[in-house]
């Protein structure tokens, strides 16, 4: 079984300061999948990175990053310099093999993140 | 543009009610999945389907079912509703991982409130 851990309910932070936001997963497949998701306060979820299990290259993304380690099993996400409209409900999920070659996922509990002006 | 759409923002049912929600999505994606989100919870997959007429369960398939008769649609359905159902329901779209796709497309969202 797949699990993924996002221990932080809820941040707060002031603009123009950096955040992370933690994922921790657990598989037993060498083949998965690991993906950030944002909701803001719309409510649509919104895709914002992919990683496959065998590229644990760092990627930045303007103000995003995200550190990918499979020695600890951790996909964290920090954003730099935060404004008020990164203010939204971020997901991890990890997307491991089902039925007919096809993945599936399981999703974090989720971070609020609230960045005040 | 991928449009994910849901029959209904907000619904209304009593227990006991047989309740379909409906999902259609217009860019001829193999898979579809069924979520509920609640509050600290995050998003809980019900179930999904990786073809037409093909479905698996997710972690929470209790109480519902789901119907695949086309590439473009996919139901879930509350065959008898209870009060514990009330939640929101996402629907959303993917292409198979393994072909490249990596974007999944969701749904604005269902409000089902079950009295």
């Amino acid at each position: 079984a797949q699990k993924v851990t996002q221990a932080q309910t809820e941040i707060s932070v002031v603009e123009k300061e950096d955040v992370t936001l933690d994922c921790v997963y657990e598989t037993r497949d060498t083949t998965y999948y690991l993906f950030w998701y944002k909701q803001p306060p719309s409510g649509e979820l919104v895709f914002l990175i992919r990683r496959n299990s065998f590229d644990e290259q760092n990627e930045i993304s303007g103000r995003y990053s995200w550190n990918f380690q499979k020695s600890t099993s951790s996909f964290n996400f920090t954003i730099t310099a935060s404004q008020v409209v990164d203010s939204a409900v971020y997901f991890c999920a990890l997307w491991g093999p089902a039925s007919g070659g096809s993945y599936i996922p399981t999703f974090g509990r989720g971070t609020s993140l609230i960045v005040h002006p | 543009d991928v449009k994910v759409t849901q029959s209904s923002r907000y619904l209304v049912k009593r227990t006991g009610e047989k309740v379909f929600l409906e999902c259609v999505q217009d860019m001829d994606h193999e898979n579809m999945f069924w979520y509920r989100q609640d509050p600290g919870l995050g998003l809980r997959l019900i179930y999904f389907s990786y073809d037409v007429k093909m479905k698996e369960k997710g972690d929470i398939p209790e109480g519902y079912s789901v119907s695949r008769e086309k590439k473009e649609r996919f139901s879930l359905i509350l065959e008898s509703a209870s009060t514990n159902q009330t939640s929101m329901y996402l629907c959303a779209s993917s292409l198979p991982l393994a072909g490249g796709g990596d974007t999944q497309y969701f749904g604005p969202g269902t409000r089902l409130t079950v009295l």
